[in-house]
């Protein structure tokens, strides 16, 4: 079983509707979480962190963690053209060591 | 506020040269990680530095090696090349100790040949 693991995707979302992405892990001692957004040829781009149980909201972007399931997602509302891009899952998975462990993206395309 | 800086950019390399990449944090960041990412894949955790020492270390052979200077940054070397070294390479950087938010630089993209 892979520490991280994505929606394999690609997911393609029409304009305007709620993009949803789904990441789950397998240390049960993970503590902090993590999405980045990916633009083709670009680095990764911190765009939301989570470290409790429950929903954050920044803008457009939500990001839900629920430790229990080990699951964490992220929604995007009134998605644009500009959200297509990968959406990387990162964890923090040796506690108190920083080290982030990543899944493999999920490539999201916005639809106009 | 600057952000991280990597360089160089691109780097083409032959099998058996050896290379060095470098890094600068963010300002006020004194942590310093690198990454390796192949394409179509999520970055893997090669190393982290702090306070000029490795912290701690990925699954990666010793042919990668790591600096850190007083200055904070860092540089990532590595020897010996393998075709299958090809890849972008990250640093990230975080403000210290119990902190877990990295930000990237914008990578340093290595062909071997």
């Amino acid at each position: 079983q892979k520490e991280v693991e994505q929606n394999s995707g690609p997911l393609s979302v029409p304009e305007g509707a709620i993009a949803s992405l789904n990441c789950t892990y397998s240390d049960r001692v993970s503590q902090s979480f993590f999405w980045y957004r990916q633009y083709s040829g670009k680095s990764p781009e911190l765009i939301m962190s989570i470290y409790s149980n429950g929903d954050k909201e920044d803008g457009r972007f939500t990001a839900q963690l629920n430790k229990a399931s080990q699951y964490v997602s992220l929604l995007i509302r009134d998605s644009q053209p500009s959200d297509s891009a990968t959406y990387l899952c990162a964890v923090e998975t040796n506690f108190g060591n920083e080290k982030l462990t990543f899944g493999t993206g999920t490539r999201l395309t916005i639809i106009p | 506020d600057a952000g991280v800086t990597q360089s160089p950019t691109h780097l083409i390399k032959t099998r058996g040269q050896q290379v060095t990449l470098r890094c600068s944090p963010k300002s006020g960041h004194d942590t310093v990680s690198w990454y390796q990412q192949a394409l179509g894949q999520g970055p893997q955790f090669i190393f982290q530095y702090y306070e000029e020492e490795e912290r701690q270390r990925g699954n990666f052979p010793d042919r990668f090696s790591g600096h850190q200077f007083p200055n904070y940054s860092s540089e990532l070397n590595v020897n010996a090349l393998l075709l299958g070294d090809s890849a972008l390479y990250l640093c990230a950087s975080s403000p210290g100790l119990g902190s877990f938010e990295q930000y990237f630089g914008p990578g340093t993209r290595l062909t071997v040949t």
